[in-house]
C-alpha cells in the first residue's frame, strides 16, 4: 500500500510566523503536489515536483514556497503565515510518466490566527 | 466555472439506493479520475477512466465518459451509510502532470 503521511494533522500558528507542512512518501515516486482545499473552490493546485530539487508553480502560488532536498520528502513552506491561507492542505504523490491516480495524504488544517 | 464542476453539489439518498454525480469539463483531457473523501480526511481514488472508453465498471461503481460533452457521471449502486463522503471529479491536462479538480458532490446515504 501506498503511504503518504504529513506532519501534523491541526495546526495553529500566528500571523506573521514561518510555517513547515512536511509530506513523506514511502513509494520513491517522483511527483509530490501540495494543494489547499476551501469550501466552495475544491482544490487548488499550489506546487509540484518531479524530482528532487525540482518544482513547478501551480495556481495558487503566492505566498507559498517549497522544498524537495530528498526525494521521499516535500515541504511546503508558509514564509509569513497569514489568515488567509486559513485552510486544509493536502499532499499527494504519483508515479514519474504517469498521469494516473495520486495517492493523498490525510491532510493538515491550519489556522492561522 | 471551474474545469471538473460537479452537479449537483449536494445529494441525500435512502440506504439501498443508487447515487448519480455529473462532472462537466472544459479542455481536452487524457483521464478523468473520481474520488471520495470522507470528512476531514484526504482523497482516496476511486476509479479512472481513458479518454477512449466510454464506461467503467468497479464494484458498485459505474462511471461514465462523453467527450463530445465533455462530461463524465459516477454511479453508486445500492448505496450504503458508508458511502457518505465528498466526491469529487479530476482531470489531467494532456501530460502537463497538472490536475484539475471540481469543487466535489457532498452525498448522504441515511440509514
Amino acid at each position: 500500500d501506498v503511504k503518504v503521511t504529513q506532519s501534523s494533522r491541526y495546526l495553529v500558528k500566528r500571523t506573521g510566523e514561518k510555517v513547515f507542512l512536511e509530506c513523506v512518501q514511502d513509494m520513491d515516486h517522483e511527483n509530490m503536489f501540495w494543494y489547499r482545499q476551501d469550501p466552495g473552490l475544491g482544490l487548488r493546485l499550489i506546487y509540484f515536483s518531479y524530482d528532487v530539487k525540482m518544482k513547478e508553480k501551480g495556481d495558487i502560488p503566492e505566498g507559498y514556497s517549497v522544498s524537495r532536498e530528498k526525494k521521499e520528502r516535500f515541504s511546503l513552506i508558509l514564509e509569513s503565515a497569514s489568515t488567509n491561507q486559513t485552510s486544509m492542505y493536502l499532499c499527494a504523490i504519483n508515479l514519474a510518466g504517469s498521469t494516473d491516480t495520486q495517492y493523498f495524504g490525510p491532510g493538515t488544517r491550519l489556522t492561522v490566527l | 466555472s471551474q474545469q471538473g464542476e460537479e452537479d449537483p453539489q449536494a445529494l441525500s439518498i435512502q440506504e439501498g439506493e443508487n447515487a448519480t454525480m455529473n462532472c462537466s469539463y472544459k479542455t481536452s483531457i487524457n483521464n478523468l479520475q473520481w474520488y471520495r473523501q470522507n470528512s476531514g480526511r484526504g482523497l482516496v481514488h476511486l476509479i479512472l477512466i481513458r479518454s477512449n472508453e466510454r464506461e467503467k465498471h468497479s464494484g458498485r461503481l459505474r462511471v461514465t465518459l462523453d467527450t463530445s460533452k465533455k462530461s463524465s457521471s459516477l454511479l453508486i449502486t445500492a448505496s450504503r451509510a458508508a458511502d457518505t463522503a465528498s466526491y469529487f471529479c479530476a482531470t489531467e491536462l494532456g501530460g502537463t502532470y497538472k490536475y484539475i479538480f471540481g469543487t466535489g458532490t457532498r452525498l448522504k446515504v441515511l440509514a
